[in-house]
Formats: structure tokens, sequence, C-alpha cells
């Protein structure tokens, strides 16, 4: 098992510039989420999806789209970046309501995003 | 809207004790968690407690929680270097969703050998 990988890396964007995260999950996961990491303030939520064909807003979604088109994959997109996007995001996904302990949530390696 | 805080940095020497601490407001938190981050890496689950729990231990880690002052606690017995790390505190409850979670600053624990 992967368990949760994610694409790419690192990545340097230009203010403006779009670009997609991909995050894949070989768990049989229902659930998935996308947070971002900013220093002195923990992980932030900013979309997440509790079925394939299902996303919903967490925290701080703007400025950032999500999709679920598959059970295994969930993209984050953001349509026009801007330097206040600069910052770490992990995916994650748990378990949903299939009676196994459902509240863990494995998180990816992250990826690493600059704007300028 | 619901706040986990915790203390930026901790350091301690190698083969002492380490206490990382957690305050929340959510007075209807059903799960509390502890994330550990190494460099470089996502988070990954270190222990749980359930709020009707005063305690849990498990090998050299010991989770307190004092629901009344929604004080939650890490020790970690005998701090090894490995240990060096940034630890997350968590909470869901059942109102909002026992998945969505509330992660607290980190904390950066140091280990001097």
């Amino acid at each position: 098992n992967a368990g949760v990988t994610q694409t790419p890396k690192f990545r340097v964007l230009k203010t403006g510039q779009s670009m997609t995260l991909l995050c894949a999950q070989d768990m049989n996961h229902e659930y998935m989420y996308w947070y971002r990491q900013d220093p002195g303030m923990g992980l932030r939520l900013i979309h997440y999806s509790v079925g394939e064909g299902t996303t919903a807003k967490g925290e701080v979604p703007d400025g950032y789209n999500v999709s679920r088109l598959k059970k295994q994959n969930f993209l984050l997109g953001l349509e026009s970046a801007a330097p206040s996007q600069t910052s770490v995001y992990f995916c994650a996904s748990s378990y949903g309501s299939s009676g196994r302990f459902t509240y863990e949530q494995y998180f990816g390696p992250g990826t690493r995003l600059t704007v300028t | 809207g619901e706040d986990v805080e915790q203390s930026l940095f901790l350091s301690v020497r190698e083969g002492d004790s380490s206490v990382i601490n957690c305050t929340y407001t959510d007075s209807s938190s059903t799960y509390l968690y502890w994330y550990k981050q190494e460099p470089g890496a996502g988070l990954q689950l270190l222990t749980y407690i359930f709020s009707n729990m005063d305690m849990k231990q498990d090998q050299r880690l010991t989770v307190l929680l004092n629901k009344k002052d929604k004080h939650l606690s890490l020790r970690i017995a005998d701090t090894q270097t490995g240990d060096s790390a940034i630890y997350f505190c968590a909470e869901s409850d059942s109102l909002t969703g026992t998945y969505k979670y509330i992660f607290g600053t980190g904390t950066r624990l140091k280990v001097l050998a």
C-alpha cells in the first residue's frame, strides 16, 4: 500500500497562474481532505469530501476549488494563484461510516507551494 | 468558533520526560488526538482519547484529559532524539462531524543529546 500520495512535491508559481494538486489514496477511504499548513497556525481545512462526487467547504475555502470524480482521487485547484496561498498543502483521508475506527486521518507527505 | 491552543516550543534533555500541553474551547469535543509530524513528512496519529476518559497510557505515552478545564496533555517518558518533531493536538465533535478536526498550532519538541 502506498497510502496517501501527493503530486507534485514542490511547485513555484507566479501570481495569477493556475495549477492543480493531485491527491491519491489506495486504502478505499470514503473521506478525503485538503489542509494548508502555515507557520504558527497549525493546519486549516480548505475543502473536504465525504464520498465520490461530493465536496464541501472547510475553514478557508476562498481561492480554491476541488473535485472528487473518483473515490481514490481528490484534486485541489488554484485558478489564479496569490502570494497569500504560499503554504504547505496536505491531503488526508479517512474511513467513512464503515464501522471501523473512522476518526484517524492518514496524511500525505505534503506539497510545498510558493507563489511569487 | 472552536479553538485549540498549544505552546510553540519545548526543549528537553534526552532521557527526561516531555509534557506537551493543549487547551481547547469546544465543550462538545468527543475525541481528542495527538499527531506527530517529523521533518518533511505528513502527520501521523500517535494516540487519541475519548472525552469520557481521564487518562490513556500507551507504552511511553500518557495522555491526560481534564474535561472541566478543557486541558489535554501528552507525556512522553524517557524522551529520545527520535522524538524530536512537531506535535499537534486536535479535537473533533459529534455535532459538526467527528471526521472534521480542529488542529492546534503544533508544539515543536527539540530533544537535546
